[in-house]
């Protein structure tokens, strides 16, 4: 069966720190791992895209990391923003099917 | 430009109305698509245009019918809703129409708001 699970299911954290979202995937056949950042009522942003044979990709403070092995991902985020409050979606990309987490909620406190 | 454009904003319809969301890129996208999004829940992929041809339709009910005049837009007519189809519809483009199972990166709309009364 097809599914994404992320964890944890919200998250608050001060300005200024740091945090890590996982992700466990089963998707098959896989071709990529996608976060996507979706602020309330908005369409979701593109972060990062990455095939099985990518580690790690960054984008500005975001960097997302895959383990296509024990099908896991992370996605770390450095000295966080109150912009950065927003959910954060994890996508399994198989052949011809999206598989769509069900999001990290974070919220990034002064 | 990388902006995907979705109008209304908001929509409001009662059971029996007959209503068209609008959305559309000027990015040279070939692939468009209609997501639809409960709150708290992850999007739904409904309808997906490769090169203004239906190429993926996840069962979605009649009600719902996509059109893709030309490549740079898609409309998705309502007809007869129901109360549960209230929910955030999002478009997306990308590339090429690998997008929803290559590495292309799929550009979202806004989305439209919609309550079915």
């Amino acid at each position: 069966k097809n599914q994404v699970e992320q964890s944890p299911q919200s998250l608050i954290i001060l300005e200024g720190k740091n945090c890590t979202l996982q992700c466990n995937y089963t998707v098959s056949p896989f071709s990529n791992l996608r976060w996507y950042k979706q602020d309330t009522g908005r369409g979701p942003v593109s972060l990062t895209i990455m095939t099985f044979s990518e580690n790690t990709k960054s984008n500005g403070r975001y960097t997302a990391t895959l383990d296509a092995d024990t099908k896991q991902s992370s996605l770390h985020i450095t000295a966080s923003q109150l912009s950065d409050s927003a959910s954060y979606i994890c996508v399994g990309a198989g052949f011809q099917k999206l598989v769509f987490g069900t999001g990290t909620r974070l919220l990034v406190s002064p | 430009d990388t902006e995907v454009t979705q109008t209304p904003k908001h929509l409001v319809m009662g059971m029996t109305n007959k209503k068209s969301l609008k959305c559309e890129q000027h990015m040279g996208h070939r692939a468009m698509y209609w997501y639809k999004q409960k709150a708290k829940k992850p999007p739904e992929l409904m309808f997906v245009y490769s090169y203004e041809k239906l190429s993926i339709n996840e069962s979605v009910p009649s009600r719902f019918s996509p059109e893709c005049p030309n490549s740079s837009l898609l409309n998705l007519h309502l007809h007869a809703l129901q109360p549960e189809d209230s929910a955030l519809y999002l478009c997306a483009s990308s590339q090429s129409g690998t997008g929803a199972f290559g590495t292309d990166t799929q550009y979202f709309g806004p989305g439209t708001r919609l309550t079915v009364l």
